[in-house]
């Protein structure tokens, strides 16, 4: 089965500065997806990466899947308190069923 | 467009108690998924429907553990006799049809169990 790890578990950060979120597959990845929660609340799509090489971006956020797919990362620029929360890595396993990484929790001090 | 409904939002309940959690997904929707996710870990699959046909079920969905989307709008999970280890967030999730498929599987705000 596909398993994903995903790097820094947590992660504290100044307002303002840049941060890199790893997510590492057991198997190549023929979808990635990006998802951000908010404590005790459902997922926000951010960003989804299919093609080895690709990079996407969404204001500050940029997301890339490498060429070998089989890992991914997302990077924040000039972090900004809004971004706080717990993001997660999912990879599509088939019709769009997920296997989610245990995510990142981002906490952003002013 | 509303988004994907959840209900209810909590709930707290005795264990050997059934419960029953309703999803409304963003209409004409055809995919609908079920997640569970415990404290400190993702989301876990567990079961999928296209339009009201259950395509698959996860080996963490237990014989206590019925979905159903019997007109292929919303779908209701129940679990019976609930356990302490069924204390989670049940999230539900939607998607369109294949040709009209962006990408993005659109998720609700999830429905909180708690098992005394």
């Amino acid at each position: 089965s596909q398993e994903l790890e995903q790097s820094p578990q947590s992660l504290i950060v100044q307002e303002g500065k840049n941060l890199t979120i790893n997510c590492t597959s057991s198997k190549t990845l023929y979808g990635l997806y990006w998802y951000k929660q908010k404590y005790g609340e459902g997922l926000i799509f951010l960003m989804m990466l299919q093609k080895g090489g690709e990079e996407k971006s969404h204001e500050k956020i940029t997301a890339k899947l490498d060429e070998k797919k089989q890992q991914s990362s997302l990077h924040i620029t000039a972090s900004q308190p809004s971004h706080a929360g717990i993001y997660l890595c999912g990879a599509d396993i088939g019709f769009q069923k997920l296997v989610f990484g245990t995510g990142t929790r981002l906490l952003v001090s002013p | 467009d509303t988004g994907v409904s959840q209900d209810p939002r909590h709930k707290i309940t005795k264990r050997g108690q059934n419960v029953t959690f309703r999803c409304d997904p963003i209409s004409e929707h055809n995919r609908l998924y079920w997640y569970r996710q415990t404290l400190g870990q993702g989301p876990e699959f567990l079961t999928y429907f296209q339009n009201e046909a259950q395509l698959e079920k996860s080996r963490l969905l237990s014989d206590r553990f019925s979905a159903e989307r019997p007109k292929g709008s919303f779908s209701t999970l129940e679990i019976q006799r609930t356990e302490q280890g069924d204390s989670a967030m049940y999230l539900c999730a939607s998607s369109p049809a294949s040709g009209a498929n962006t990408g993005e599987l659109f998720f609700g705000e999830g429905s909180r169990l708690t098992v005394l």
